[in-house]
């Protein structure tokens, strides 16, 4: 069965380091990953998809990369701001249910501090 | 296009009191789903559809009942609320299984006394 991991659950870091959130994942047979942002008191926002036959995608600061391989995901921020304080997960399809359904992380909190 | 949208963004329920969210979208999306949103547990799927007159159990689908009788929406309906149902109500859709990105709706926060 698919389980998804995000560590760490909190990170604080000052205005303008660049940062790495982590996504892993046990089984490398995905189809896809999608990260998400999510503000407080708020929806989620799709920020960046990568596919299976894609090592990274890009978004402006944003740079996710995918190894199935070792079953996991990354996503870069550059150059962070406090804007960027959100909670982050990841998702990816449930491949034993037809990909009909997301399984998910619970989440990165990213505090960044002026 | 609007995306997804919920109504209504806030409710207060007495317990044993039923209501129906709605949720709509305009992106002519096959599959919708609905999730619950609580501190610490993340989000976790209570009943999604993968086509119109189409409905399937989540995770969590005990005391929820839905039904999609046109493609654009997907209503969830609380016949006996319940406190342990306070919770914020996140629906969601996408085009199909192959490889498409998820979109939400701002979400509803129900609180049962």
């Amino acid at each position: 069965k698919q389980e998804v991991t995000q560590i760490p659950a909190a990170l604080s870091v000052p205005e303008g380091e660049n940062l790495v959130l982590n996504c892993s994942f046990t089984d490398s047979a995905i189809y896809n990953l999608q990260w998400f942002r999510q503000d407080p008191g708020k929806g989620l926002t799709s920020l960046l998809l990568i596919q299976s036959s894609q090592r990274e995608q890009t978004s402006g600061r944003l740079n996710a990369s995918l190894d199935k391989s070792s079953g996991r995901s990354t996503l870069y921020i550059a150059a962070s701001q406090p804007g960027d304080s959100a909670t982050y997960l990841c998702a990816l399809p449930d491949n034993a249910g037809n990909n009909r359904k997301l399984i998910w992380g619970l989440g990165t909190s990213l505090g960044v501090n002026p | 296009n609007a995306g997804v949208t919920q109504t209504p963004k806030f409710r207060v329920l007495k317990t044993g009191q039923s209501m129906t969210l709605l949720c709509a979208q305009d992106m002519n999306h096959e599959y919708m789903y609905w999730y619950r949103q609580d501190p610490g547990m993340g989000l976790r799927l209570i009943h999604y559809s993968v086509g119109e007159g189409t409905t399937a159990k989540g995770e969590v689908p005990d005391g929820y009942n839905v039904s999609r009788l046109k493609k654009q929406n997907f209503l969830l309906g609380l016949e006996s609320a319940a406190p342990s149902q306070t919770s914020v109500y996140f629906c969601a859709s996408r085009l199909d299984a192959l490889g498409n990105e998820q979109y939400f709706g701002p979400g509803t926060r129900l609180t049962v006394t």
